[in-house]
């Protein structure tokens, strides 16, 4: 399966602030997606990242409060905008290729003080 | 909307026992299913996928899907303390190719 970088890996953030966070694949993969993982609860999908074009959200996560871009096959930005103390969580990106089952990078753990 | 449920547990097994972890799902036109691995403080692993009815089996782990009772199970024969962690069902309704709905998870301790 691809290699997937995630980066920062953790990060303790000022409320009010945005932080980018980075997913890069070592192959072109089809989809790209990001996750969040609240602590104790299970993955909540924001948004898969479309190539070229706007991401698609899902209900309950806007465009202004999470940015995402993806210029290519490889690589998409995750940002999380203005934050606040419920922003705290882990954060995560999935790849799958055609046919392929997601897997995912190893998470960025966001603290907001 | 789409749900998945499983119960949270926690489940404790006797090492060397047979782990069953249960999924069942809302959604009919759901097509494929996974099982990820979620060791505390880590992301999760994919084990196991299955997207015909009956069993699948991959060394000690054996996926079980039954689409007409909407359940899917995860059989872990002789549990290894190893094993111990959050097990976390996921569907979605085209193999890879679309978002994936994932149940709360199931805690898992094996008992040396």
């Amino acid at each position: 399966s691809a290699v997937i970088s995630q980066k920062p890996s953790r990060d303790i953030c000022q409320r009010g602030t945005s932080l980018t966070i980075q997913c890069q694949v070592d192959s072109q993969v089809t989809m790209m997606f990001w996750y969040r993982q609240q602590p104790g609860q299970s993955l909540t999908l924001i948004a898969t990242a479309n190539q070229g074009s706007e991401a698609t959200y899902e209900s309950g996560f806007v465009i202004d409060k999470f940015p995402i871009s993806r210029p290519n096959l490889t690589f998409s930005t995750l940002t999380v905008s203005n934050m606040s103390p419920e922003d705290s969580s882990i954060y995560l990106c999935s790849v799958a290729g055609s046919n392929q089952p997601q897997h995912f990078g190893d998470g960025t753990r966001l603290s907001i003080l | 909307q789409k749900e998945v449920e499983q119960n949270s547990g926690p489940l404790s097994v006797p090492e060397g026992a047979i782990a069953s972890l249960n999924c069942t799902y809302s959604d009919r036109g759901s097509q494929s299913f996974f099982w990820y691995r979620q060791y505390s403080g880590k992301s999760p692993e994919l084990i196991m996928f299955i997207y015909s009815n009956g069993d699948k089996e991959d060394g000690r782990f054996t996926a079980q899907l039954n689409k007409a009772s909407q359940y899917v199970s995860l059989l872990i024969r002789d549990s290894q303390p190893s094993d111990s962690a959050t097990y976390l069902c996921a569907v979605n309704g085209n193999f890879g190719n679309e978002k994936l709905t994932f149940g709360t998870g199931t805690r898992l301790t094996i008992i040396p």
